[in-house]
């Protein structure tokens, strides 16, 4: 168990539908990120909020968003969600950024079908 | 382009025997080097952290190498067990002075240990 806890674990959606998919970092994480993984492909990162603040942004598309909240709880909305949207989404914690050996813990994931 | 190549894709081997994973980076600047293994669906799971000076990093039966001089990486395997089948990742962080920090995702080598 890492610590990084991801509701909901499945989610089974229409198209043009929004989702929200949430995380608690483990005790302590000031970073959150959250990543794509596509059947097959490598994980995409897509954006990560330091302590509040939006930190860095990757390939995230318009139609997705996230917020880090005061108890470092973190959410990312799916809207207008479309079938190439269905994917495993990785939340994951560190107690800062990437830098040294700063371990960063990877949830379990939400598995998200669009239908 | 910051590019994580692993090879090879995919490896299929016999429990007890050992196995070398490749990973090639063109990452710069280089702040650190990761590998994780991520079981089938679940989320990944940090095995070793390198650092610039680092050029060895062991975790049980699992021996990481760097060298940051050809940007090259190794993931030695020991005494394979059926409980090692899954993806290993190769993740290479890009230092970033004063903002956001990035990580660089191979795309795994997904290895088979038959009994």
């Amino acid at each position: 168990d890492s610590g990084v806890t991801q509701t909901p674990k499945h989610l089974i959606t229409a198209t043009g539908q929004r989702v929200t998919l949430r995380c608690s970092p483990r005790s302590g994480d000031l970073s959150v990120y959250w990543y794509q993984q596509s059947l097959d492909q490598g994980l995409q990162f897509l954006i990560q909020y330091y302590n509040g603040e939006e930190r860095a942004k990757g390939n995230i598309l318009e139609r997705f968003s996230a917020q880090q909240f005061p108890d470092l709880h973190s959410e990312l909305n799916l809207s207008s969600l479309e079938l190439g949207d269905s994917a495993l989404y990785f939340c994951a914690s560190s107690v800062e950024g990437t830098k040294g050996r700063n371990t960063i813990y990877f949830g379990e994931g939400s598995w998200l079908t669009v239908v | 382009k910051n590019q994580v190549e692993q090879s090879p894709q995919s490896l299929i081997i016999l429990e007890g025997k050992n196995c070398t994973l490749q990973c090639n980076y063109t990452v710069s600047p280089f702040s650190n080097l990761r590998w994780y293994k991520q079981d089938t669906g679940r989320g990944p799971v940090s095995l070793t952290i390198m650092t610039f000076s680092e050029n060895t990093k062991s975790n049980g039966r699992y021996t990481a190498t760097l060298d940051a001089d050809t940007k090259q990486s190794s993931l030695h395997i020991t005494a394979s067990q059926l409980s090692d089948s899954a993806s290993y990742i190769c993740v290479v962080g890009l230092y970033s002075g004063g903002g956001a920090d990035g990580l660089t995702f191979g795309k795994g080598t997904h290895l088979i240990i038959q009994p």
